[in-house]
């Protein structure tokens, strides 16, 4: 709940803005990554995914930029929307039998109207 | 379908009392994840499961066992409970072929 979002860095747009939430990922050997949304009370919901072999890769209204030089992952969301607004996590895989995610301490998003 | 679901979703113990957090998944997923969440901690995976009557440490499984002795369930215990254990607990579960991880909504513990 409302409780996550505390000491968490902070985005504040405005309705109709672009966003770019960032990462910075841990392990260079890591080949998947993947970003969830996490809304107050609930439970983190999959927005988007990208393996190391790509620098690029865009779903429905959102990208995700994957910079393996520096380690640095970012979610860009267009037109940002009132329900936009949550904690928006990345995660990479750090065992190479894929077993397990390594969760990143999130970003909460504030849209305004 | 109803995904992922967890039992209870709100308890409070007192110090030293036990209990057991219930996942269950209906998509006939392999593999199953117990995490907690902490203010400011983002999400901790406690102990893992990659598939029915298997168990494996995570990143913080110190105060919790687990059972998965059939595939849709996958049980967290806290056999003596303590204050730092309060957080909220979730569940996740995936295919084998598919990487991104279903969650469930969540069960917040309190212990006093």
């Amino acid at each position: 709940g409302e409780s996550v979002g505390l000491h968490l860095p902070t985005l504040s747009v405005q309705e109709g803005d672009n966003s770019i939430i960032n990462c910075a990922y841990s392990n260079s050997a890591s080949d998947y990554f993947i970003w969830y949304k996490q809304e107050s009370g609930k439970g983190p919901q999959f927005i988007i995914d990208i393996r190391s072999n790509m620098d690029k890769r865009q779903g429905q209204r959102v990208t995700v930029l994957l910079n393996k030089t520096v380690k640095h992952l970012s979610l860009q969301i267009a037109a940002t929307q009132p329900g936009d607004s949550a904690v928006y996590f990345c995660a990479e895989n750090t065992d190479s039998g894929y077993s397990t995610l390594t969760f990143g301490k999130g970003t909460m998003l504030l849209v305004s109207p | 379908n109803a995904g992922v679901t967890q039992t209870p979703k709100f308890r409070v113990l007192k110090t030293g009392q036990s209990m057991t957090l219930l996942c269950a998944q209906d998509m006939n997923h392999e593999y199953m994840y117990w995490y907690r969440q902490d203010p400011g901690m983002g999400l901790r995976l406690i102990h893992y499961s990659v598939g029915e009557g298997t168990t494996a440490k995570g990143e913080v499984p110190d105060g919790y066992n687990v059972s998965r002795l059939k595939k849709q369930n996958f049980l967290l215990g806290l056999e003596s409970a303590a204050p730092s254990q309060t957080s909220v607990y979730f569940c996740a579960s995936r295919t084998g072929g598919n990487h991104e991880q279903y969650f469930g909504p969540g069960t917040r513990l309190t212990v006093t």
